[in-house]
């Protein structure tokens, strides 16, 4: 069935530095892909998302990529700060053909720490 | 906030028993779907409604069952309970069913934590 790899499952890195989030997906006709952020005991939100049609997106300090060839996409984000340390959830829709609705298919998560 | 309202926050209640969790979709949006979050499985996929019909269904239990009503509130019936289901459960909204674009975004609620003793 449909599946989500998401890597790492920690990470922590310095304020100010760079993090890089990857996840695969194993469908090559999944078509569309979200990255939700989701702080403890909060609801996950949607940061960024990016179609199977764009190669990637950015929005100020977070950008996503996207190489459909590879089955892969990442959430890059720059200059980190301290209110950016959550879980973040990649997910990815599978096509119609398995699917005729929009349920989504996450990946375990990441929990970024960004410390000051 | 998302606009998308849960009800209740919290729930405490013993193995064997029912219980029912509600969702209000955002205003204008016509899909409602459910999803588990467990710390050993992460966020799982379990039914979408659109409109007030059936459109998905993942792995969801014979004893979960939902439905969405005429006013576009759903509903997760949750029966025989097991120590297992405890978990946090969540409802998302999106505007259109899930052929693409931007009507699909899906934006969660503030989610219920079931806790079964």
């Amino acid at each position: 069935g449909e599946n989500v790899e998401q890597h790492p499952s920690t990470l922590s890195v310095q304020e100010g530095d760079s993090a890089v989030i990857k996840c695969t997906y194993s469908d090559s006709a999944s078509n569309y892909f979200p990255w939700y952020k989701q702080e403890l005991g909060k609801r996950p939100q949607l940061i960024i998302d990016i179609r199977s049609n764009v190669g990637e997106k950015k929005d100020q300090r977070i950008a996503v990529t996207l190489n459909k060839t590879a089955k892969h996409f990442s959430l890059h984000i720059t200059e980190t700060q301290p209110e950016d340390s959550a879980v973040y959830f990649c997910a990815a829709r599978p096509p119609l053909r398995y699917n005729q609705g929009g349920k989504l298919i996450f990946g375990q998560g990441t929990e970024l720490s960004v410390k000051p | 906030d998302s606009g998308v309202t849960q009800t209740p926050k919290h729930l405490i209640t013993a193995t064997g028993q029912r219980v029912t969790l509600r969702c209000s979709p955002r205003s204008g949006d016509l899909s409602v779907y459910w999803y588990q979050q467990s710390l050993d499985q992460g966020l799982q996929f379990l039914i979408q409604y659109y409109n007030g019909e059936e459109r998905a269904k993942g792995n969801i239990l014979e004893r979960f069952s939902a439905q969405q009503f005429p006013d576009l509130h759903s509903e997760l019936n949750l029966s025989s309970l097991e120590l297992g289901d405890s978990a946090l459960y969540f409802c998302a909204s999106s505007v259109g069913w899930g052929a693409g674009g931007r009507t699909d975004t899906q934006y969660f609620g503030p989610g219920t934590r079931l806790t079964v003793l």
